[in-house]
């Protein structure tokens, strides 16, 4: 059974950079996209962007020039970084697992529990 | 601001059939397929419908989806207490350089 668990720290001050990692245990990050997805409180999901296992990567455009996501085969993980952060980017952030399909067509399928940030100073 | 446009609320008795609608446009749902994910409060959503009306295992056939032109669709037939949650449809969206866009969400209420 896969399983995702996200780590990194809670509090992050505006301006600086939110750093976040998620470990695949259980199984391998080969063959698979991996996608970051965040949650304000009390509103709806958004997706960040993927990675695949391979270094590709896609980007939500309104967040393209502040997100950087990154792999680590030899780990089992898969990184994000987003950039001058202000307290609109305090959320709940999942990872998440999906098959590799056009367009994302079977869905994510495995999700990590979730982490919370809070971006204040 | 999302592109997939769902009601904020349904509601039903136990046993009850309760449908939820997703709005998209031709660049999402209307060209490539819909996944629907359910939240309960405080948890991780979970994948329920993948490829418009596909079920993962374990997932009751008391769930199903459908997909029409630029809409999609979740159905819970026979509601029980455990099905009150927030429900999210998504899709890939060709616009730009593509990228995966989630609904507004619909929280279900078990009356």
């Amino acid at each position: 059974q896969v399983h995702l668990q996200e780590s990194g720290p809670g509090l992050v001050k505006p301006s600086e950079t939110l750093s976040l990692t998620c470990t695949v245990s259980g199984g391998s990050i080969s063959n698979y996209f991996w996608s970051w997805i965040r949650q304000p409180p009390g509103k709806g999901l958004e997706w960040i962007g993927y990675i695949h296992y391979t270094g590709t990567t896609n980007y939500k455009p309104s967040l393209e020039s502040r997100v950087t996501i990154s792999v680590d085969t030899s780990k089992n993980q898969f990184s994000v970084k987003l950039s001058s952060v202000t307290a609109a980017d305090t959320a709940v952030y999942y990872c998440a697992r999906h098959r590799e399909v056009p367009a994302f067509a079977h869905g994510m399928d495995v999700w990590g529990q979730g982490t919370t940030v809070t971006v204040s100073s | 601001q999302s592109v997939l446009t769902q009601p904020p609320s349904a509601s039903g008795t136990p046993g009850q059939r309760v449908t939820i609608s997703c709005s998209g446009s031709s660049s999402n749902i209307g060209s490539n397929t819909a996944s629907w994910y359910q939240q309960v409060p405080g948890t991780a959503p979970k994948l329920l419908i993948y490829s418009n009306n596909q079920r993962p295992s374990g997932v009751p056939d008391r769930f199903s989806g459908s997909k029409s032109g630029t809409s999609a669709s979740l159905a819970i037939s026979g509601l029980q207490s455990e099905d009150e949650a927030d429900y999210y449809c998504a899709a890939w969206d060709d616009s730009l350089s593509g990228l995966y866009v989630f609904g507004t969400g619909t929280e279900v209420t078990v009356l």
